[in-house]
C-alpha cells in the first residue's frame, strides 16, 4: 500500500515568512510523528500525535512551531516567522498505534530559509 | 535523558569488505534498540530492531547487530558490503514506556568500488 507522503518535497522561503508542511500518514495508522533532521545533528523529535489524545509537544524548539492533525489523519507542521536556523529536512513518520509499533518514515520536506 | 552516540560520522570501506558501525547508548533499565538506513533523497527505513530475546539480531540486506548490555552497545555489522549499501545509518533507542525514539547523529557509509 501507499507509504507516508509529505509535501512539498522542497520549500524555499524568506526569513520571517510562515511555512506549512504537510504529512499524509499510512491509512489506518493512528500515531504520527514529526522529526527535524539538521546537517550533522541526526534526527530531533518534535511532536507526537496518538489518536485523540493530547499531542506530546515536548520536542518543539520554540513557540514559533506548531502542528495539528485533522480528523486523525493528515497533519500540518507550521513554522511562523521562519529563521535561518530552521533550515533542515522535516521528516514525518506514522505507526499503527503507539510508540511500541514500528515507525514508517516519509521522504521528508527540505526547508531552506534564505 | 537517554542519549545515543554513533562514534563515527563517516566510514569509507571497499566493496566486499566487512564493516562495523558503532552505536553506544546511555544506560537505562531497559531499552529497545533500532538501526535505520537512509538512502539519498529518501526517508528512513528500518534495518533491524532489538526488543527482547536473542542479543544477535538479523535484519534486511544482510545486516546484523548485537546487543551488549554490559557495554551499552548495539553495533551494526555486515560481512561483505555492496556499492548499494552506500547510505546514512542511524542508531535509535526507545526507553521503555511510552517515549519517543532518540536518534544518534548518523554514520555515513561510503562503499568504494
Amino acid at each position: 500500500g501507499a507509504g507516508v507522503s509529505q509535501s512539498p518535497s522542497n520549500k524555499v522561503t524568506e526569513k520571517g515568512k510562515d511555512v506549512e508542511l504537510r504529512c499524509d500518514p499510512i491509512s489506518g495508522h493512528t500515531a504520527l510523528y514529526w522529526y527535524r533532521q539538521s546537517l550533522g545533528q541526526g534526527l530531533e523529535f518534535l511532536i507526537y500525535f496518538q489518536g485523540n489524545s493530547a499531542p506530546d509537544k515536548s520536542g518543539l524548539p520554540s513557540d514559533r512551531f506548531s502542528a495539528e492533525r485533522t480528523g486523525g489523519s493528515v497533519s500540518t507542521l507550521t513554522i511562523q516567522r521562519t529563521q535561518q536556523e530552521d533550515s533542515a529536512v522535516y521528516l514525518c513518520a506514522s505507526s499503527l498505534r503507539s510508540l511500541t509499533y514500528e515507525q514508517y518514515f516519509g521522504p521528508g520536506t527540505r526547508l531552506t530559509v534564505t | 535523558a537517554q542519549s545515543v552516540t554513533q562514534l563515527d560520522s563517516q566510514v569509507p570501506v571497499f566493496e566486499e569488505a566487512p564493516v562495523e558501525l558503532r552505536c553506544n547508548y546511555s544506560s537505562s533499565v531497559s531499552v529497545y534498540l533500532f538501526w535505520y538506513v537512509q538512502y539519498p533523497n529518501q526517508g528512513l527505513q528500518l534495518l533491524l530492531k532489538y526488543l527482547s530475546g536473542s542479543t544477535l539480531v538479523k535484519g534486511i540486506n544482510g545486516f546484523e547487530a548485537e546487543f551488549n548490555k554490559s557495554q551499552t552497545s548495539f553495533h551494526l555489522r555486515k560481512p561483505s558490503v555492496h556499492i548499494s549499501d552506500t547510505a546514512e545509518y542511524f542508531c535509535a533507542v526507545r526507553p521503555s514506556g511510552n517515549t519517543p525514539l532518540v536518534f544518534g547523529k548518523g554514520t555515513r557509509l561510503s562503499v568504494i568500488a
